[in-house]
């Protein structure tokens, strides 16, 4: 069983539409959560830390549920911008220990 | 925010060559550096953790042989893939931290690595 699971998608969405990503991680011991984003053939750019209470950016939120292990990303009014794949981030106690999932690829068609 | 390099970005060899692949970290100095490693559609998987001044620490799985990291200053780390085989083509990635960061892992660029 993979440490950090997500759906590969990919999700083609209309712009303006709303679109959540989930991801699960398997180790109980994490501490942080992180959404990253990446685009093709690039390196991986933080797009959001993920609290327990919940945290919103702009069009993006992050939910994070400990007792079932779970992520969520929330993305409102989405823009062509947005395509890209999300990788979910689940750190132990050292920056050593971070945990990508194989992330989830999202096209936003006009 | 922090801003890492990596050269080179794109690199085709023979099989059985050498490749060293440098990070390198341009406004902070980073006494510890990460080397990735990310196959097609594949999760990035963290190859070693590179300390400055010290030996790099392998996750297992990786050969330290093949992979050689040396980190001989703060804002330099190489990452020598030897004898390389076509197995070994990837797209090879490094991230550093800022003191102060707090868990945020900057990413180079990433290196592609195609061997024939």
């Amino acid at each position: 069983r993979k440490e950090v699971e997500q759906d590969p998608g990919p999700f083609n969405v209309p712009e303006g539409a709303t679109v959540a990503f989930n991801c699960t991680y398997s180790n109980s011991a994490s501490q942080s959560f992180f959404w990253y984003r990446q685009d093709c053939r690039k390196e991986p750019k933080l797009l959001m830390s993920v609290y327990s209470s919940g945290n919103e950016d702009g069009r993006f939120t992050a939910q994070l549920n400990r007792a079932s292990q779970y992520i969520s990303l929330l993305i409102r009014d989405s823009k062509l911008s947005d395509s890209a794949t999300y990788l979910c981030v689940a750190q132990g106690y050292n920056n050593n220990d971070m945990r990508f999932g194989a992330g989830t690829r999202l096209t936003v068609k006009p | 925010g922090a801003v890492v390099s990596q050269h080179p970005s794109r690199v085709i060899c023979k099989s059985g060559t050498s490749v060293k692949i440098e990070c390198r970290s341009l406004d902070f100095q980073a006494t510890t550096m990460f080397w990735y490693r990310q196959f097609p559609k594949q999760s990035l998987m963290l190859m070693a953790t590179s300390n400055e001044g010290s030996k790099a620490t392998y996750e297992q799985g990786v050969e330290k042989d093949k992979f050689l990291i040396n980190h001989a200053s703060l804002t330099l780390s190489t990452l020598t893939v030897t004898s390389a085989h076509p197995e070994d083509s990837s797209f090879y990635i490094c991230s550093a931290t800022t003191p102060g960061s707090y868990n945020e892992q900057f990413f180079g660029p990433g290196t592609r690595l195609t061997v024939l």
